[in-house]
C-alpha cells in the first residue's frame, strides 16, 4: 500500500529560526494536503496543493508541490512560540474513487524555544 | 456550529469490553472517516463512510465496525477491545468535491 514519509521526526528552534519537513511518498498523487495539530489538539487543515511544481505561501509558510507529484516540503520563515506543533502532510492517490481517502505522514513535531 | 463533536473524550476499557464511540457533525458533509493515531504513526484510516447507510474499510479495520444510519452521525464500535487498540480516535468529515477534511476532538481510549 501507500507509504508517506517524513523527515525529520522532530525539529527544536530557536525563535526566529527557519525549519523545513520535508514529505515522500510511495507513489504518485492526485493531491497533497497539510495539517497542523498542536499538543493535545486535533489536525487542522492548512493548505491543498494539487498542481506539479506547485508553491503556495501563506504568511511565514512556504508549501511546495514536487515536479513528480511524489513529494513536498513545509518551510516556516523565523519560527514563533505559536508554530509549536506537529505538521502532518498526507497524500491522496490518484485514482481513489470519490472517497479521497488519505495516507497521513509520520508527522514533524516542531518545539520552538525563546 | 459546534462543528464535529465526538463522544466520549476519555475512556478506559479492560480488554474483552466492547464501548461505541460517537461521531456527529452538524455541516451537512457527506463524508466521514474514522482515524487512529499512535505515536510516530501518524494517522491511520479505520473506516469511512461516503453518505448515509454506506461504509467502507480503511487501512486499518480490523477488530471495529461502523455504522452510518443518519447523515449526521458516525458511530465507530469496538466488539471485544484489545490493549493494541489503545490509542487517540480522531472522527473527521468533508464535503464531497471539497478535500479538506474537519477534525474532531478526539477520543483517548485505554485498553488494560
Amino acid at each position: 500500500g501507500q507509504q508517506v514519509m517524513q523527515i525529520p521526526q522532530y525539529q527544536h528552534v530557536q525563535e526566529g529560526e527557519d525549519f523545513t519537513t520535508y514529505c515522500n511518498s510511495s507513489t504518485t498523487l492526485s493531491n497533497i494536503q497539510w495539517y497542523k495539530q498542536r499538543p493535545g489538539g486535533h489536525p487542522v487543515f492548512l493548505i491543498q496543493l494539487v498542481k506539479s511544481g506547485e508553491v503556495k505561501k501563506q504568511k511565514r509558510l512556504t508549501f511546495q508541490f514536487g515536479e513528480a507529484k511524489k513529494n513536498s516540503s513545509l518551510h516556516i520563515t523565523a519560527t514563533q512560540t505559536t508554530d509549536v506543533g506537529t505538521y502532518f502532510c498526507a497524500g491522496q492517490e490518484i485514482n481513489t474513487g470519490t472517497a479521497s481517502k488519505l495516507t497521513f505522514g509520520t508527522g514533524t513535531r516542531l518545539q520552538v524555544t525563546l | 456550529n459546534a462543528g464535529v463533536t465526538q463522544t466520549p473524550k476519555f475512556r478506559v476499557l479492560k480488554t474483552g469490553q466492547s464501548m461505541t464511540l460517537l461521531c456527529a457533525q452538524d455541516m451537512n458533509h457527506e463524508y466521514m472517516y474514522w482515524y487512529r493515531q499512535d505515536p510516530g504513526m501518524g494517522l491511520r484510516l479505520i473506516h469511512y463512510s461516503v453518505g448515509e447507510g454506506t461504509t467502507a474499510k480503511g487501512e486499518v479495520p480490523d477488530g471495529y465496525n461502523v455504522s452510518r444510519l443518519k447523515k449526521q452521525n458516525f458511530l465507530l464500535g469496538l466488539e471485544s477491545a484489545a490493549p493494541s487498540q489503545t490509542s487517540v480516535y480522531f472522527c473527521a468529515s468533508r464535503f464531497r468535491g471539497f478535500d479538506e477534511q474537519f477534525f474532531g476532538p478526539g477520543t483517548r481510549l485505554t485498553v488494560l
